[in-house]
């Protein structure tokens, strides 16, 4: 168990489903992140929060909705999604503020199909 | 634009057969550099930082060296269980929390 708790660990859903991914870091940590990985791709940033700001990418489709109700969870709602966004969702969290900034610890991701 | 580059993307080693994995990277002003390995079906981990050209981290069988245009995952003597997808990663300079990925090297190595 690596701390970033993932739920669910796979998701199929139709276009026109409405779904959440949820997220859960008991690291004490104070920033948490989206990241989309599709095959021979790299790591896509989709979004960041932190206690400083909410940061998003903004080419990130507005079917993607995150929601951080504390520093503790995150949850990334979906909906009206397309077969391209077929992919595995990790989520991640970090220590901000001082020189270890940026370790990423992440979850297990939620692997996405989209039909 | 902040660029991140992986090579090979993959590469089959016996085992024991030492070799190394390449990360060449374009950034405004690097902060970090970072290796994670990932296994099928889990999330990154965390394997070092590199901060400045001629830094070097080591941790059992990996050693991660750092140039001003590259980093390098020398793997000696590599076993089964090193098997795996190795991601670098920059942070620039003004990117306070944003890294650049790059696309992985997936690493099989055969008994």
């Amino acid at each position: 168990e690596t701390g970033v708790t993932q739920t669910p660990r796979h998701l199929v859903m139709g276009m026109t489903n409405k779904k959440s991914l949820k997220c859960e870091q008991h690291l004490g940590h104070n920033a948490m992140y989206w990241y989309k990985q599709s095959a021979k791709k790299p790591l896509e940033l989709m979004f960041v929060y932190s206690l400083e700001e909410r940061v998003e990418n903004n080419s990130v489709p507005s079917r993607f909705s995150p929601e951080c109700p504390n520093s503790s969870h995150l949850f990334l709602h979906l909906h009206t999604l397309q077969p391209e966004d077929s992919a595995l969702y990790l989520c991640a969290s970090s220590l901000t503020g001082y020189s270890g900034a940026n370790v990423l610890t992440f979850g297990a991701g939620s692997r996405l199909t989209v039909l | 634009e902040d660029q991140v580059t992986q090579s090979p993307e993959a590469l089959r080693l016996q085992e024991g057969e030492s070799s190394s994995l390449n990360c060449s990277y374009t950034v405004s002003g690097l902060r970090g550099l970072f290796w994670y390995r990932q296994d099928p079906g889990k999330g990154p981990e965390f394997l070092f930082t590199l901060y400045s050209a001629g830094e070097e981290k080591e941790k059992e069988r990996l050693k991660a060296t750092l140039t001003k245009k590259e980093s390098f995952l020398h793997i000696t003597a590599p076993k089964p269980e090193d098997s795996a997808t190795y991601l670098c990663a920059v942070r620039a300079s003004g990117s306070a929390r944003q890294l650049t990925f790059g696309s992985g090297t997936q690493l099989t190595v055969l008994p």
